[in-house]
């Protein structure tokens, strides 16, 4: 069974759209994180949440919304996409904010054409 | 903001060749963490280094975390292909992962 799932694999869209990245773990963890990964595989934190609260929000446009309606998924949101917002965002999820181990899902690789 | 400096950035090696991965920061961190990322897949944590001069060994794979908790490396004993990947460190302060830009390995039969 997969730890941390994320859907859609690959998206591409056009700039102005609005899409949404769904994440998903099943190991009972209080801790989720959205990452991006640019082209040049530099992995940067976007925001965490911990029992479905907001506790690190990088500086990242306000377009990015992340919604957790619980603790096993943490869905992140893309207003008005642009040609920068083109990467691979990665879930991850850790036992606790606290903890060191964090499990990564797949990626979704995003490009806005 | 404390960065974390990998070197090199690319490295490509006949396999059954020994390497060593380096991950340097000016700051100190409370522990460091080594992850592998292959292709199409999110990183897999291999180990977590807390102690200073701290040495951890995974099979053919020797971590050490320097004295001062402030840089980190990787050597690989007799490479295989199978070790093929982006290897990144990643440090932890004040809460947050702060990951390095990577080491590239390529590992040819």
């Amino acid at each position: 069974d997969t730890a941390v799932s994320q859907t859609p694999k690959y998206l591409v869209t056009q700039m102005g759209n609005d899409k949404s990245i769904k994440c998903e773990q099943n190991l009972g963890h209080d801790t989720m994180y959205w990452y991006k990964q640019d082209s040049k595989k530099f992995l940067k934190i976007m925001f965490s949440y911990n029992n479905k609260e907001l506790i690190i929000n990088e500086t990242v446009p306000n377009r990015f919304s992340p919604k957790s309606p619980d603790k096993a998924h943490l869905n992140l949101h893309i207003n008005s996409l642009e040609l920068g917002d083109s990467a691979v965002y990665f879930c991850a999820s850790s036992q606790d904010f606290r903890r060191n181990e964090q499990f990564f899902g797949p990626g979704t690789r995003l490009t806005v054409l | 903001t404390q960065l974390l400096e990998q070197s090199p950035q690319f490295l490509s090696i006949q396999e059954g060749e020994n390497l060593t991965v380096y991950c340097n920061s000016s700051s100190v961190f409370s522990s460091l963490q080594w992850y592998r990322q292959e292709p199409g897949e999110g990183p897999v944590l291999l180990v977590t280094v807390v102690t200073g001069g701290e040495v951890k060994k995974l099979k053919r794979l020797t971590f050490q975390f320097g004295d001062a908790r402030k840089d980190s490396s990787l050597h690989i004993t007799a490479a295989q292909p199978g070790d093929t990947g982006l290897y990144l460190c990643a440090g932890r302060s004040q809460g947050n992962l702060i990951f390095g830009k990577g080491t590239k390995l390529s590992v040819k039969p």
